[in-house]
């Protein structure tokens, strides 16, 4: 059983179409994130978000938005898509830490390689 | 905010060599700190990490890891390294200012040689 999925795995579109990318995960995570990978592989996040409290990395456009509809899902969604929004998006899930407790590891999916031409 | 630099961009060793990636990180208190590891077209897999307590850390596949507060390091060994062992490798510190999520160091590419 797949634990953090992604769909599509590979998704090619032109420049100011809108398009979405789904993730899911079985594992009754709490919180889920959204990273993207360049095209010299350096990861950044995006998104943090569970289902209290959203937090969004200052420097990623608005055009970018996290929908979740319920726990176990976190879709992107891409408004206007750029060229420079071309890079492989991973999503990824953890349980979420108490106060005062030791933090848990994350669960990546197999990343969506968005190509934007 | 907390980082982590990974020194080495890319590290050629022999099939059977030895094998430390480096990893240096920023932060005042005790970090949470990650290794994982991607090889070509796959995700990112958890090969160790380190919250407290015991400061040499084990993880899959072979590998284990440091702590050193005094230098600020968590650097990933194994003693002998595998032809399957090329990839990517990435060290990561848990950013408290940002849900939790995780800040990557920008990669170190592991090349093996026969």
């Amino acid at each position: 059983d797949t634990a953090v999925s992604q769909t599509p795995k590979y998704l090619v579109t032109q420049m100011g179409n809108d398009k979405s990318i789904k993730c899911e995960q079985n594992l009754g995570h709490d919180t889920m994130y959204w990273y993207k990978q360049d095209s010299k592989k350096f990861l950044k996040i995006m998104f943090s978000y569970n289902n209290k409290e959203l937090i969004i990395n200052e420097t990623v456009p608005n055009r970018f938005s996290p929908k979740s509809p319920d726990k176990a899902h976190l879709n992107l969604h891409i408004n206007s898509l750029e060229l420079g929004d071309s890079a492989v998006y991973f999503c990824a899930s953890s349980r979420r830490p108490g106060a005062g407790k030791s933090s848990y590891e994350q669960y990546f999916g197999p990343g969506t390689r968005l190509t934007v031409t | 905010a907390q980082s982590v630099t990974q020194p080495d961009i890319h590290i050629t060793v022999s099939e059977g060599a030895s094998l430390e990636l480096r990893c240096n990180y920023s932060y005042g208190a005790t970090p949470y700190l990650f290794w994982y590891v991607q090889s070509p077209g796959q995700g990112l897999q958890l090969l160790l990490k380190y919250f407290s307590g015991d400061t040499l850390v084990q993880g899959i596949k072979g590998f284990e890891a440091e702590f050193k507060r005094s230098q600020s390091s968590f650097n990933l060994r194994k003693p002998s390294v595998h032809w399957s062992d090329a990839a990517e490798y990435f060290c990561a510190v848990e950013s408290s200012n940002s849900g939790y999520a995780l800040n990557f160091g920008k990669g170190t590419s592991l090349l093996v040689t026969p």
